[in-house]
């Protein structure tokens, strides 16, 4: 079983949706990461949180750490956020290094 | 734009040969990380360099080595290539260990 499960694996949305990705994990961290990765493959990072709720945008990610869950929120989604969205978790008992989610692959429809 | 530079962008070669992938990380960044895409493991941790000194290891094959030099650029080493080694190969720079990581747009390495 991995250390960082996210659903759905593929998302399909029309333009204008809101959207939620999900992000679960096992064992302790001390963070979490939400990464975009474009079809050319660069990496964005796009949030490190540690606790509650950061917004920057359209994008909106929570964490909760009792319940060891993280999601992604797109509000008023555009066809240019079809990318695949990946949870990274620092845990606990790995320094700094992060641990990879298999990412979600997001495509909006116009 | 991350601020943190890889070259070669992409990268085709052999089976049996040596190549060397190079990072500049963001400027003030003393730690570097490097991990590697492939599509039957996805993004898996290989190495850290903070300031020069290697930090902590992952699934790095021992045909892999890596250093961080004075000015904190950092190399990745692959000799012995196999066709499995072909993946993208990123590296990402943080001010410090534990602060939010960067990541470079990658090193696509093809071995034929």
């Amino acid at each position: 079983k991995n250390e960082v499960e996210q659903s759905p694996q593929n998302l399909t949305a029309q333009e204008g949706e809101f959207i939620t990705i999900n992000c679960s994990y096992s064992v302790g961290i001390s963070a979490l990461h939400w990464l975009q990765q474009h079809p050319g493959g660069g990496i964005v990072s796009l949030f490190m949180l540690s606790s509650g709720k950061k917004k920057h945008g359209r994008l909106i990610a929570t964490i909760n750490i009792q319940e060891k869950h993280s999601s992604l929120h797109i509000t008023a989604s555009h066809p240019r956020d079809s990318a695949v969205y990946i949870c990274a978790v620092r845990l606990e008992t790995s320094g700094s290094r992060l641990t990879f989610g298999e990412g979600t692959q997001l495509t909006v429809n116009p | 734009d991350s601020g943190v530079t890889q070259t070669p962008k992409h990268l085709i070669t052999a089976t049996g040969q040596r190549v060397t992938l190079r990072c500049s990380p963001r400027s003030g960044d003393l730690s570097v990380y490097w991990y590697q895409q492939s599509l039957d493991q996805g993004l898996q941790f290989l190495i850290q360099y903070y300031n020069g000194e290697e930090r902590a290891k992952g699934n790095i094959l021992e045909r892999f080595s890596a250093q961080q030099f004075p000015d904190l650029h950092s190399e990745l080493n692959l000799s012995s290539l196999e066709l499995g080694d072909s993946a993208l190969y990123f590296c990402a720079s943080s001010l410090r260990p534990y602060n939010e990581q960067f990541f470079g747009p990658g090193t696509r390495l093809t071995v034929l």
